[in-house]
């Protein structure tokens, strides 16, 4: 059972860009079965899909936050990583990472931790 | 893309049955059989207990069961147990390449 650890700084400034990266360990990022997923959870609040990305480096994103998103995938360092651009006060929240499978089951199976990123001055 | 409507709470005893609702739309719920439900413990990840309506991942108990009618999914847990105290969030795919989640639901044992 592969782990998720996600990393990156814990406050972000207004207008400025928010960095997560998530590393994999225990099995391989380029596992053909999976896909690759970022989740947002604002505190006291619901969880919220923001993205993913494929191995062929392909993402989709929530129509929502897609003007701003960027998510990649690093297989020789095996971790990929999300960078949303003009972050505000709203964007503060637990950021997971996490795996899906690519076909056949649609569904969020591993979850990392979760980083608290907080968007303030 | 709208959130997906779950009651804020809903508690029973222990033993009893309680279902949670998931509430979508016809781009949603309704219209695709990928509907999962993820349990949440305060400052935990979630996880996973039941994915494409029905179906339960290896090592979840089977008191979870999920299913759907037309745009509402629903989970039912049933034999309530204290460690079941939890929030409960539904999720399903929206089209487009695209998910949905539900506000979430707190369980409580009384």
């Amino acid at each position: 059972q592969p782990q998720l650890q996600e990393s990156g700084p814990g406050m972000v400034k207004p207008s400025e860009t928010l960095s997560l990266t998530c590393s994999v360990s225990g099995g391989s990022i380029t596992e053909t079965s999976y896909n690759w997923v970022w989740i947002r959870q604002p505190p006291g609040k619901g969880l919220e899909w923001i993205g993913r990305v494929y191995l062929s480096g392909q993402t989709d994103s929530s129509p929502s936050l897609k003007s701003r998103v960027s998510i990649s995938v690093d297989t020789s360092r095996n971790n990929f990583s999300l960078k949303l651009r003009s972050v505000t006060a709203a964007d503060s929240a637990v950021y997971y990472c996490v795996r899906t499978y690519a076909t056949s089951i649609h569904a969020f199976d591993i979850w990392g931790q979760g980083a608290m990123v907080t968007v303030s001055s | 893309q709208s959130a997906l409507t779950q009651p804020a709470s809903v508690s029973g005893s222990p033993g009893q049955s309680i279902t949670i609702s998931c509430t979508g739309t016809s781009g949603d719920v309704d219209k695709y059989n990928l509907v999962s439900w993820y349990q949440q413990y305060p400052g935990k990840a979630p996880k996973l207990i039941v994915y494409d309506v029905n179906k339960q991942p290896s090592g979840v108990s089977n008191r979870f069961s999920g299913s759907k009618s037309g745009n509402t999914a629903s989970l039912t847990i049933s034999g309530l147990q204290a460690e079941d105290e939890a929030e409960y969030f539904c999720c399903s795919y929206a089209g487009y390449a695209t998910w949905v989640f539900g506000g979430g639901t707190k369980v409580t044992v009384l």
